[in-house]
């Protein structure tokens, strides 16, 4: 089992305030996604990130994976209340399949 | 194109009873995946389907089991249901490796399951 361990677990910010989730593994994954889940509905994926070092955005979401490959972090600038859910990152084994993180449920107050 | 379905939405059992969920993936998709996502925090892998055979499979007892049929629909089965099993089940589908890194995983809404 990769355990892919998730940070803050929970997390309430106003609008308009910046935030960080942070993604930690001790096991070495060839790729890695972010995921984000509302109530009532199923994950959907928002990015990909393939090469150690990589930063990707997404409007106001930036992505980056670690130099090794075994964590990641999200940052959210500006946060607003649709960007309320559950972030969940997913680290590939290589031809295996995705390992799922513990989850941060993020709360934007209006 | 449709998504991920599942079915049904929701499930009420009783203890001690069987439970069948339901799942047909996207077309082209040849994966199937189950996930346990209990209080709305992390998805614990359930089962993992591909080509009809079991791929791999998380640390749940026998009495949770599935199949995957030659159109690439899926079946998860709970025997003996317990309290403990009440939770959300998503399934979710995707194309085989490594195609399934560049789209990753599709979800669907998911089965409320609750044990009475």
């Amino acid at each position: 089992t990769q355990l892919l361990e998730q940070s803050p677990q929970f997390l309430s910010i106003q609008e308009g305030e910046n935030l960080t989730v942070y993604c930690n593994s001790s096991s070495v994954f060839s790729s890695l996604q972010w995921y984000r889940q509302e109530p009532g509905e199923g994950p959907v994926l928002l990015v990909t990130v393939v090469t150690g070092g990589e930063v990707k955005k997404l409007k106001r979401l930036t992505f980056q994976f670690g130099d090794a490959r075994k964590d990641s972090s999200l940052h959210i600038t500006a946060a607003q209340p649709g960007d309320t859910g559950l972030y969940l990152c997913a680290g590939e084994n290589t031809g295996n399949q995705f390992y799922f993180g513990t989850g941060t449920s993020l709360t934007v107050i209006p | 194109e449709a998504g991920v379905t599942q079915s049904p939405t929701h499930l009420i059992k009783t203890r001690g009873q069987q439970a069948t969920l339901r799942c047909s993936p996207i077309s082209g998709h040849t994966s199937v995946y189950w996930y346990q996502q209990a209080l709305g925090l992390g998805l614990q892998f359930l089962l993992w389907y591909d080509e009809g055979e079991e791929r791999n499979r998380g640390n749940f007892p026998p009495r949770f089991s599935g199949r995957q049929f030659p159109n690439y629909s899926s079946e998860l089965n709970v025997n003996a249901l317990e309290l403990e099993d009440s939770a959300l089940y998503l399934c979710a589908s995707s194309l085989r490796w490594p195609l399934w890194t560049d789209y990753g995983y599709t979800f669907g809404s998911g089965t409320r399951l609750t044990v009475v």
